[in-house]
């Protein structure tokens, strides 16, 4: 069983430009959840995917915008990126049936804005 | 709107110390509480999962605690090991589908 995984590992933007971040699920997941987590901090909740649908979005502006693909990995774009959004992004992978599964998560992206 | 807070925020303890952290939330409407482990720059680990119907879940030496009524769960370690160092985050799942964490207790455990 394949874990989740996430790339880059590491990435270094200027403030202004873009980025796009990737996550592939565990294997026979349909969900993926992104979370950003600040130094010191506990992750907080961007946005989930459903079968390719965004389903629940946490208090991110529209530039942090998402896709999730039919093999269900999937991509969080930040755009117009700000100093404060460095920090790592963790993706987090569920199979979700009647009720809420376990959430894993990947080893995460950490971003540095200069 | 939930917060979940975790205290100690850190906590230094003898090897084969017995402790406990402490996790506090303000809206009991939750479907579940998870505790997770995280290594310094690394993803999170799953710990345990309670659900909230349970009172509590046991995994090896961890045993997790769940009183939604009151808005508190507790971890307790036994017989700690400097294996154990890392930090500890507590996160409650409400209808809104994400996960609510705290800022995490860090633990160091010194042989």
């Amino acid at each position: 069983e394949t874990g989740v995984t996430q790339s880059p590992t590491h990435l270094i933007k200027t403030r202004g430009q873009q980025v796009t971040l990737r996550c592939s699920s565990q294997s026979g997941h349909n969900t993926v959840s992104w979370y950003q987590q600040a130094l010191g901090q506990g992750p907080q909740f961007i946005f989930q995917y459903y079968r390719e649908e965004e389903n629940g979005r946490g208090n991110f502006p529209p530039r942090f915008s998402g896709l999730q693909f039919p093999n269900y990995s999937s991509e969080l774009n930040v755009n117009a990126l700000e100093l404060d959004d460095s920090a790592l992004y963790l993706c987090a992978s569920s199979l979700a049936t009647s009720g809420w599964e376990t959430q894993y998560f990947g080893p995460g992206t950490r971003l540095l804005v200069l | 709107k939930q917060e979940v807070t975790q205290i100690p925020a850190a906590l230094s303890v003898p090897e084969g110390e017995n402790l406990v952290l402490n996790c506090s939330f303000t809206d009991s409407a939750i479907y579940n509480l998870q505790w997770f482990r995280q290594d310094p720059g690394k993803g999170l680990t799953s710990l345990l999962l309670i659900q909230s119907s349970q009172r509590e879940q046991t995994s090896g030496r961890l045993n997790a605690s769940l009183d939604k009524s009151s808005g508190r769960s507790t971890l307790y370690i036994a017989a700690s090991q400097p294996g154990d160092s890392a930090t500890y985050l507590c996160a409650v799942q409400t209808g809104a589908n994400n996960l609510f964490f705290g800022t995490g207790t860090r633990l160091t455990v010194i042989p």
